[in-house]
């Protein structure tokens, strides 16, 4: 049990929609991160916010967006979807700072298929 | 550019016996390593991790070995157990960024 929870954790879509994905981090952890896994793959770095500002992010276009609050819940915002859009979406929560070699802490994540 | 590669989709092994599962990289500002466990309808959860400054860092029945100059990690797992048939995927990073890579995995199936 990570602490790290995720919702909903299956979601379909249709394309040209627009999503939504929820993350509720662990308590204490100043820092979340999210990432992509398509299938067969590992996990891709989509960014990261740390203390509610953007501070580092992936080779992701711009329609991937995200919000972090100070209640320690988080957003990833996806515009326009696209098929290629269907993947498992992973947050993943750390105590935050530098430098960066800490363990992440993953929820289950968010099963999204865009049709 | 797959800065990370897990070479082997798959492992089976005996219970008992010894898991080794291999990662290479290669950029070589990586000064940071970990290794992450899957099981299915879950996230992956932290195993074991080892700077750059060792070789090696042990933790139980886990062992990761790095080699810088052939910039190739590798987990061992003795003696494997059935539970510990999962997903294995290895991720690096470099210290300076906040984003660590992560391989495709390596799916380990523990024979009982």
């Amino acid at each position: 049990e990570t602490g790290v929870t995720q919702s909903p954790t299956h979601l379909i879509k249709t394309r040209g929609q627009q999503v939504t994905l929820r993350c509720s981090s662990q308590s204490g952890h100043n820092t979340v991160s999210w990432y992509q896994q398509a299938l067969g793959q590992g996990p891709q770095f989509i960014f990261q916010y740390y203390r509610e500002e953007e501070n580092g992010r992936g080779n992701f276009p711009p329609r991937f967006s995200g919000l972090q609050f100070p209640n320690y819940s988080s957003e990833l915002n996806v515009n326009a979807l696209e098929l290629d859009d269907s993947a498992l979406y992973l947050c993943a929560s750390s105590l935050g700072g530098a430098p960066a070699n800490e363990k992440l802490f993953f929820g289950s994540g968010t099963q999204l298929s865009v049709l | 550019d797959q800065q990370v590669k897990q070479n082997s989709p798959s492992l089976s092994v005996q219970e008992g016996r010894i898991s080794i599962l291999n990662c290479d990289y290669t950029n070589s500002m990586f000064d940071y390593f970990l290794w992450y466990k899957k099981y299915p309808a879950e996230g992956p959860t932290f195993l074991i991790s080892i700077s750059s400054i060792k070789d090696k860092n042990e933790d139980g029945r886990f062992t990761v070995f790095l080699n810088k100059s052939a910039k190739h990690l590798s987990l061992h797992i003795v003696p494997s157990q059935p539970g510990d048939s999962a997903v294995y995927f290895c991720a690096a990073i470099n210290s300076g960024t906040y984003k660590y890579i992560f391989g495709t995995g390596t799916r380990l199936k523990v024979l009982a």
